[in-house]
């Protein structure tokens, strides 16, 4: 079974720039998920869909964020402008969203690595 | 507001040496419980998780954890360190009911000596 794949694995940007990261999760699975990690601290959902529609943004940065997943499958997050405090590794989840309200396992991708300048 | 601690920011350990890496949460229920563990370049991967039950839960590569109500801890353990295991090591938590959504720690760097 393939994983949760991600692109670009890494980007270098400077601030004010734009820039777009690409999800594609597990085949079948409903839900996906990004988070932030920022250096020396967890992860930090910044966004939670349920096939198309959002279930969580409480904590996306929506003025210079945002994210979609038009199709219910692929999703992509996008930063704009981007600034020094956004360099971080965003990574993808997905789950399969049983619909049940039962506990998941989330499938995380290799993440990408942002960095500005 | 929910919190998730590992008090432990680096650990070095010796290969064949026994490892517990600590985890203590601050939940108003008991939520669910989770180790992730991070090798760099690589994303998170699930060692094991706790929903209720028996309040040992086995994971994947021979890690181990307990839950302890009333320490609410959850700390991961095994007996004995390979040097493969160095990598980060993330607990994390979800509310019961809560839509799934996962907070974690700061993580654990584990570095292995040979």
């Amino acid at each position: 079974e393939a994983g949760v794949a991600q692109s670009p694995r890494y980007k270098i940007i400077e601030k004010r720039q734009s820039v777009a990261f690409w999800c594609n999760p597990i085949s079948g699975h409903a839900t996906l998920y990004w988070y932030q990690q920022i250096l020396g601290q967890g992860p930090k959902l910044l966004i939670q869909f349920q096939n198309n529609g959002v279930v969580d943004d409480s904590q996306l940065p929506k003025d210079r964020f945002s994210a979609e997943r038009l199709k219910g499958v692929d999703s992509t997050l996008k930063i704009q402008p981007a600034k020094l405090e956004d360099s971080a590794v965003y990574l993808c989840a997905s789950s399969l969203a049983r619909g049940t309200g039962a506990q998941e396992t989330q499938y995380f991708g290799p993440g990408t690595r942002l960095l500005v300048l | 507001a929910q919190s998730v601690t590992q008090p432990d920011i680096h650990i070095t350990v010796s290969e064949g040496a026994s490892l517990e890496l600590r985890c203590n949460y601050s939940y108003g229920a008991t939520p669910y419980l989770f180790w992730y563990v991070q090798s760099p370049g690589q994303g998170l991967q699930l060692l094991l998780k706790y929903f209720s039950g028996d309040t040992l839960v086995q994971g994947i590569k021979g890690f181990e954890a307990e839950f302890k109500r009333s320490q609410s801890s959850f700390n991961l353990r095994k007996p004995s360190v390979h040097w493969s295991d160095a990598a980060e090591y993330f607990c994390a938590v979800a509310p019961r009911g809560g839509g799934n959504k996962l907070t974690f720690g700061t993580g654990t760097q584990l570095k292995v000596e040979l």
